[in-house]
């Protein structure tokens, strides 16, 4: 059973340019979850998304960051013109529902390491 | 205030000792307490979760919850070099996780 799988593992991108972040959940899976991971910081929730719904976006900053789970694909969160301070570790969780209950845990990808230069 | 705090260390001790971890929580309303370990550039891996009060206990790996101080622990029994790792509570509040900072062990062959 594939775990929660994130590409790219590692990405650069220029002051000013896109980056896009893939993630298709662990099989059987329908909630998603994004959480970035700054230096020397815990991990941040971003943002819930549900296929072609985003729940909870309460994390996510308000320009240049959006975030999709379309009917078909992984979901994607996407970055416009990137700063150096979006310079981090984005991690994809993935979960069976969304309720908090003994065994519904949350499962994490390995991340995405995005870096601006 | 932040709603998970935990002592970034780093902590280093000598294989077989005891690895303590501590985290406190602010809000209440969580019931459900995550422990995830962390190798440098990989994803969080679950290690142990617990609902409300109480021990549970999963080979040298033990988790306790105490609600009346708002208080979790992890402890890792014969520590070994492999669980060098950095070590992240977390509390569930239904769908969204909040971690604490992360607390970097290095177990010393």
């Amino acid at each position: 059973n594939a775990g929660v799988m994130q590409n790219p593992r590692h990405l650069v991108r220029r002051r000013g340019q896109e980056a896009r972040l893939r993630c298709s959940p662990m099989k059987g899976h329908s909630h998603v979850y994004w959480y970035r991971q700054l230096p020397e910081e815990g991990l941040k929730f971003m943002v819930y998304l549900q296929k072609e719904n985003i729940i909870d976006e309460s994390g996510m900053p308000k320009e240049r960051f959006s975030a999709e789970f379309p009917k078909e694909g992984p979901s994607i969160l996407r970055i416009q013109q990137v700063v150096r301070g979006d310079s981090a570790a984005y991690f994809c969780a993935s979960s069976l529902t969304d309720r908090a209950y003994s065994g519904n845990t949350i499962y994490f990808g390995e991340g995405s390491w995005l870096t601006v230069v | 205030q932040k709603e998970v705090e935990q002592d970034p260390g780093p902590l280093s001790v000598p294989e077989g000792a005891i690895v303590s971890l501590n985290c406190t929580y602010s809000n209440s309303a969580f019931q459900y307490f995550m422990w995830y370990r962390q190798y440098s550039r990989k994803g969080p891996e679950l290690l142990m979760y617990t609902y409300s009060s109480g021990n549970k206990e999963d080979g040298r790996f033990t988790a306790q919850v105490d609600k009346s101080s708002k208080y979790i622990s992890l402890f890792i029994r014969d520590s070994q070099p492999s669980d060098s790792a950095t070590y992240l509570c977390a509390s569930l509040g239904n769908y969204k996780l909040s971690f604490g900072a992360g607390t970097t062990v290095t177990v010393r062959a």
